[in-house]
């Protein structure tokens, strides 16, 4: 069965730097989401992107974050300037139609901002 | 703003048993409701999606139901087995809106 597919598994960074976590959604699919989960905490929705723009953002994914799809395969996450607050497994997730199909997830990336 | 609460938060049964899990939401105006499976570490898997026009879906010994109007789902679990053991999560669409979640343990 098709997977989203995710690296790395694990980054560790130091506050300030800058991280691009990648994901490779899966080929028919259209509609392409990040979320988070900060340790103990909910999954959270951070952004959605559809038509190589975004569609819908949280109040989390402000100017430090940005995302792009670069090529036909890649969708990617990027923090400018990582602050300790940032720690948290990073999920990305897609789906071929908005809202009337199942979202599926990647099996995330664990960043540590230390 | 929608509002997603699992109970139990933890749930521990003997192998066999059949259980339920619970999922409420504030705001009935959703797409659809979706139910995963979380193991320790890893991401998401999807179980079941129901619409929101649908009642209840069912995928082998998992059937979840859902009532918008009251604004609650239900994840009926039969013939459980160790390794059900996980973390289940239900979320809502518009936005797609996750409860804590139901760690559940599975005892042989």
């Amino acid at each position: 069965e098709p997977e989203v597919t995710q690296t790395p598994s694990h980054q560790v960074t130091q506050m300030g730097q800058e991280v691009i976590l990648r994901c490779v959604p899966i080929s028919n699919h259209l509609y392409f989401y990040w979320y988070r989960q900060i340790l103990g905490q909910k999954v959270e929705f951070l952004v959605s992107f559809y038509n190589n723009e975004i569609s819908e953002k949280s109040e989390i994914f402000d100017d430090q974050f940005s995302v792009e799809r670069p090529d036909g395969s890649n969708f990617t996450l990027k923090i400018r300037s990582t602050k300790l607050e940032d720690s948290a497994m990073y999920f990305c997730a897609s789906e071929w139609s908005s809202y009337n199909s199942p979202l599926h997830f990647g099996n995330g990336t664990r960043l540590t901002v230390t | 703003k929608q509002e997603v609460t699992q109970i139990p938060a933890a749930l521990s049964v003997p192998e066999g048993e059949n259980l339920v899990l619970n999922c409420s939401f504030t705001d009935s105006a959703i797409y659809n409701l979706q139910w995963f499976r979380q193991d320790p570490g890893k991401g998401l898997t999807s179980l079941l999606l129901i619409q929101s026009s649908q009642r209840e879906q069912t995928s082998g010994r998992l059937n979840a139901s859902l009532d918008k109007s009251s604004g609650r789902s239900t994840l009926y679990i039969a013939a459980s087995q160790p390794g059900d053991s996980a973390t289940y999560l239900c979320a809502v669409r518009g936005r797609l809106t996750f409860g804590e979640g139901t760690q559940l343990t599975v005892n042989p």
